[in-house]
């Protein structure tokens, strides 16, 4: 079936340390990749997203995700964690064409200790 | 900013009631979403619409309905709310063509 995964359900981090989550995803062709963050007690935001171009992208917050089409990944990436980082990550995939459903992944909840 | 609101932010119900959870976005979407998100399965689809009285299954429609009669609302309905309906409901819209969802709070909801 086609899907989302992400490798990592609960992630727990000290301040300062690096973070990597893992995203695949099973679609062929053409796709728009999005990383969604929700912070405890709040709305679903829109971290990053890659529609073309630099496959490196940049978002909010110091976060970065890397799209490799070879591999089906779009991981995302921060070298310094902290505290406030704490929150549920979803990696999301949206096919081109039809009705351009968004798909999300299980999510990963980071925990960030002091 | 756009701002989608989700009226009721926290719901108990009893098996078998109808349940209604409203969504109301005020920048002339075209496009709006239901979703249920549960610990472990992420977001998945309910129901989508793109435009007013158009509306199109998603992923898990069953026990679902919806209603969009005007562009800026769009309600999910559950006939007769069971257990397994316990969950996050999460609201959604976009501009036709756009890529980004906005989304709202959410409404939990609570079915003994």
């Amino acid at each position: 079936a086609q899907s989302v995964s992400q490798h990592n359900h609960h992630v727990i981090l000290s301040e300062a340390a690096s973070l990597e989550l893992g995203c695949n995803y099973s679609y062929g062709g053409t796709v728009n990749l999005f990383w969604y963050v929700q912070y405890p007690g709040q709305h679903l935001q829109l971290l990053l997203k890659y529609f073309s171009g630099d496959p490196l992208v940049k978002g909010i917050k110091g976060f970065e995700a890397e799209f490799i089409k070879s591999k089906f990944s779009f991981n995302l990436r921060k070298p310094s964690v902290q505290w406030s980082d704490t929150a549920e990550y979803f990696c999301a995939v949206l096919r081109s064409g039809g009705y351009n459903k968004l798909i999300f992944g299980a999510g990963t909840r980071l925990a960030v200790h002091p | 900013d756009v701002k989608v609101t989700q009226s009721s932010r926290y719901l108990v119900k009893r098996t078998g009631e109808k349940v209604f959870l409203e969504c109301v976005q005020d920048m002339d979407h075209e496009n709006m979403f239901w979703y249920r998100q549960d610990p472990g399965l992420g977001l998945r689809l309910i129901y989508f619409s793109y435009d007013v009285k158009m509306k199109e299954k998603g992923d898990i429609p069953e026990g679902y309905s919806v209603s969009r009669e005007k562009k800026e609302r769009f309600s999910l309905i559950l006939e007769s709310a069971s257990t397994n309906q316990t969950s996050m409901y999460l609201c959604a819209s976009r501009v036709s063509g756009a890529n980004v969802l906005t989304f709202g709070a959410g409404s939990r909801l609570t079915v003994l």
